[in-house]
């Protein structure tokens, strides 16, 4: 069965440290991963989305990883700001043309303490 | 505005009654989603459309109807509203299936 599993499921840091986000999938065959912010009450915004080819983007202080052969997958927050509470989902496409097949994990809970 | 949006934003019902839940979208997005998001699951597909009058059934389609007889209206319609139903919906649209863009979300209370 497709699963995308994210892990911690909640984290709490200080202001200005940096977190690592982890997600593993077991999607098959790969299309692209992406990340999303749904901050709370709002729906999921993408931060980054990564295909087979690339292994690593960035977007401000986000920088995603993936590594298509074990199939995990990070996102790395530089500097964390109060803003940066929310949850983040890791999205995975198993096929490039259905909607059906893209599996959606279910988030990390970042909390920011100043 | 451009963009894509939801009505209402929450809405509270009975069991039993029938619930129709709204999405807009101005960009002119092919394709056209709606999940729902429920404590400890990810996002749930119910429905899909990639075009106008072409629908789709999600992972969770049961006991919901849609209908996109425009580009840029994709209704979502619980015929009898059922408690396990209370839950966020977001609509999402998409011009390629690859990028998605969601909406603020609708928060339903089945009672």
């Amino acid at each position: 069965k497709n699963q995308v599993e994210q892990s911690p499921q909640s984290l709490i840091i200080l202001e200005g440290k940096n977190c690592t986000l982890q997600c593993n999938y077991t999607v098959s065959p790969f299309s692209n991963l992406r990340w999303y912010k749904q901050d709370t009450g709002r729906g999921p915004v993408s931060l980054t989305i990564m295909t087979f080819s690339e292994n690593t983007k960035s977007n401000g202080r986000y920088t995603a990883t993936l590594d298509a052969d074990t199939k995990q997958s990070s996102l790395h927050i530089t500097a964390s700001q109060l803003s940066d509470s929310a949850s983040y989902i890791c999205v995975v496409s198993g096929e490039y043309s259905s909607a059906s097949k893209i599996i959606f994990g279910s988030g990390t809970r970042l909390s920011i303490r100043p | 505005d451009a963009g894509i949006t939801q009505s209402p934003r929450y809405k509270i019902t009975e069991t039993g009654r029938q619930v129709t839940l709204m999405c807009h979208q101005t960009w002119s997005h092919s394709y056209m989603f709606w999940y729902r998001q429920d404590l400890g699951h990810g996002l749930r597909l119910i429905y899909y459309s990639a075009a106008a009058d072409i629908t789709d059934k999600g992972e969770v389609p049961d006991g919901y109807v849609v209908s996109r007889s425009k580009t840029e209206n994709f209704p979502l319609t619980l015929e009898s509203a059922t408690r396990s139903q209370t839950s966020v919906y977001f609509c999402a649209s998409s011009e390629d299936n690859y990028g998605y863009t969601f909406g603020s979300g609708t928060r339903l209370t089945v009672v």
